[in-house]
């Protein structure tokens, strides 16, 4: 199984500041025969389902502000929240469809100071 | 609108059997993997398995394969989370999800889940 290792476990920063969430998987996620990574991010609120915030590592999808974005290829990937609302107080996962089974990292956690 | 409406929320002893289900409603059914999620109380989301209604190809994640089974009804839009013989740790929310497109993808729309107790 690929394993998705996530960092930090959790971060507290001030409104307007720029939250960064890394993810690093065991294996690389990136197809080489299209170039892309298999690799999403999940915004997930206490009781609801994960979000889908962005696929193939950097694609965010419709409706996701643009505060959100992802970089990375490979094993290393960064989810930046540009400046940081209220409203982005969530648990944040990445995950990996390159290989079945399917894997999650273990959440980051992101609160307001 | 696409929606994924799933069954509502049970409350079973081991050894029981039971099948929980996501009904898919705007959108061609057979055109998307559905998969099934388990997160645990406090716990992050573990996919189980994915099924590609149309043509029933299932995969399952080494950790739920044997205890239990994936299946879809293409005529009534519907995919199934069966297990046989339930046991106090499959008490979870179950969350169905649906793939952006029919190849391995994020999963862009999920049901609001439903909630499995197992108690004796």
């Amino acid at each position: 199984d690929i394993v998705m290792t996530q960092s930090p476990d959790s971060l507290a920063l001030s409104l307007g500041e720029r939250a960064t969430i890394n993810c690093k998987s065991s294996q690389s996620v990136l197809y080489s025969s299209n170039n892309k990574n298999y690799l999403a991010w999940y915004q997930q609120k206490p009781g609801q389902p994960p979000k889908l915030l962005l696929h193939w590592a950097s694609t965010r999808e419709s409706g996701v502000p643009d505060r959100f974005s992802g970089s990375g290829s490979g094993t290393d990937f960064t989810l930046t929240i540009s400046s940081l609302q209220a409203g982005d107080v969530a648990v944040y996962y990445c995950q990996q469809y390159y290989s079945t089974p399917w894997t999650f990292g273990q959440g980051t956690k992101v609160e307001i100071k | 609108e696409v929606q994924l409406v799933q069954s509502g929320a049970e409350v079973k002893k081991p050894g029981e059997s039971l099948k929980i289900s996501c009904k898919g409603s705007g959108y061609s059914f057979t055109n998307y993997w559905i998969g099934w999620v388990r997160q645990m109380p406090g716990k992050g989301p573990e996919w189980m398995g994915v099924i590609y209604p149309g043509d029933s190809d299932t995969k399952y994640s080494p950790s739920f394969r044997g205890h239990v089974t994936i299946s879809a009804d293409m005529s009534i839009a519907t995919a199934y989370l069966q297990w046989s013989s339930l046991k106090a740790s499959d008490t979870a929310k179950y969350y169905c999800a649906r793939g952006v497109g029919a190849e391995p993808s994020g999963a862009d729309y999920w049901g609001l889940g439903t909630l499995v107790t197992v108690s004796s």
